[in-house]
């Protein structure tokens, strides 16, 4: 089965840094997307990407974050100055549109602490 | 928000069945229904997916009723590995998913 792969696995950063989360979607996936969650909160969704522009963000989504797809292979999220509520785990998601029968298939994830 | 309820936990003997129930009144024609598990702070993993029909795979059954308000996964035999939150979803194939709170899966020995 395919698999998204995410990198790091762990990030340490204090607050103001900027940090950029990296994922590797499914090669023949064209829809890509960024989810959150906060320790012990519901799954939030932050954006989605297709056709190399965002196709729609959330509320959180605000002028600190954004994605980019600098390759053929290679989804970016960045926080230009991170905030201590930033802390979170971060999921990659790719996606065929249905085509296929695994859904959306999302990363193990990047656990970002801002410290 | 979410356009769908679960309760909240619910428990399962190993080896048994676990039947997860789900309402999404207001589903509409185009939209599937989507089920999802999350094992601790893991990444959601697919568990299948319908529209209409029920379906069936390696993992687990979705039944869907015909009115298509409410659905059902089961889990023909839950092993402790099966211990985690479950996320029922509806949305259309091309849009963003929108977690619940989900249920919460305890399987004892």
């Amino acid at each position: 089965e395919p698999e998204v792969t995410q990198t790091p696995s762990h990030q340490v950063t204090q607050m103001g840094q900027e940090v950029i989360l990296r994922c590797v979607p499914i090669s023949n996936h064209l829809y890509f997307y960024w989810y959150r969650q906060i320790l012990g909160q519901k799954v939030e969704f932050l954006v989605s990407f297709y056709n190399n522009e965002i196709s729609e963000k959330s509320e959180i989504f605000d002028d600190q974050f954004s994605v980019e797809r600098p390759d053929g292979s290679n989804f970016t999220l960045k926080i230009r100055s991170t905030k201590l509520e930033d802390s979170a785990m971060y999921f990659c998601a790719s996606s065929d549109q249905g085509r296929s029968n695994y859904g959306y298939t999302f990363g193990s994830g990047t656990r970002l602490t801002v410290v | 928000d979410a356009k769908t309820t679960q309760p909240t936990s619910m428990d399962c003997a190993e080896g048994r069945a676990a039947n997860l129930p789900c309402n999404h009144s207001t589903i509409s024609g185009n939209e599937y229904v989507y089920w999802y598990r999350q094992i601790h702070s893991q990444g959601p993993q697919y568990i299948i997916h319908g529209l209409k029909n029920n379906e069936t795979n390696e993992m687990a059954s979705l039944i869907i009723t015909e009115d298509r308000k409410s659905s059902t996964l089961i889990l023909p035999h839950a092993t402790l590995r099966d211990t985690a939150v479950y996320y029922c979803i509806v949305s259309h194939n091309t849009d963003k998913l929108i977690f619940g709170t989900g249920t919460r899966l305890q399987v004892f020995p």
